[in-house]
């Protein structure tokens, strides 16, 4: 039981540049999310998905795009990379709808120069 | 939101006293508050979550207390020990997971 696992661990990206932060649990559980952690501030939502073919945008989803075709999978696709996205982004997962007791994947550091 | 890392509150306690770490919330229709644990380089992990109906709630060496009064919550940690050394996140929920808003971190250093 791996829980939640994100690839990579660690990305730059030139300014404009695409890609993908994939992140897959193992738990059987609906409810996924995607936060960024910036240096200085705490967590913010960015997307967030009740199950297979559901998302929907959370607080920052400027920049960001989401998929939900399997429960396990819940990949983030950022399409032209910014400065503004340099950040940490963690994925998480939960079995309840109240969102507690979530289980959060070790995180990508991505740097955008 | 709220600032955490450069400019994040710290609580600096002795190995073996007991650790209070206090975090102040703003709505008043949450439902749920939830206590985090982060250590450096690792993702949250969850340590425990109080209902908003309840006043106390006691885990493995932890206890959460819900003062709505005053819109606060507060994290016991018994006995703390080096390996609690972390920053802590309180979050509150409401509606569900997808409304969790995360509190400014406190950073909690353990000294051996």
């Amino acid at each position: 039981n791996a829980g939640v696992t994100q690839t990579p661990k660690f990305r730059i990206l030139k300014i404009g540049q695409s890609m993908t932060l994939q992140c897959t649990q193992d738990m059987n559980h609906n409810y996924m999310y995607w936060y960024r952690q910036d240096p200085g501030m705490g967590l913010k939502l960015i997307y967030y998905s009740v199950g297979a073919g559901i998302t929907d945008k959370g607080e920052v989803p400027n920049g960001y795009n989401v998929s939900r075709s399997t429960t396990e999978d819940f990949p983030l696709r950022l399409e032209l990379a910014a400065p503004s996205q340099t950040s940490v982004y963690f994925c998480a997962s939960s079995y309840s709808r109240q969102g507690t007791e979530a289980f959060f994947g070790q995180g990508t550091r991505l740097t955008v120069v | 939101g709220e600032s955490v890392g450069l400019h994040l509150p710290t609580l600096s306690v002795q190995e073996g006293d007991n650790s209070i770490i206090n975090c102040a919330y703003s709505n008043s229709a949450s439902d749920y508050f939830i206590w985090y644990k982060q250590e450096s380089g690792k993702g949250p992990q969850f340590i425990i979550d109080i209902r908003s109906n309840m006043d106390k709630r006691q885990g493995q060496r932890v206890t959460v207390l819900l003062n709505k009064t005053v819109k606060h919550l507060s994290l016991q940690i018994a006995a703390t020990q080096p390996g609690d050394s972390a920053v802590y996140f309180c979050a509150e929920s409401k509606g569900g997971g997808f409304k969790t808003i995360f509190g400014a971190g406190t950073r909690l250093f353990v000294k051996a």
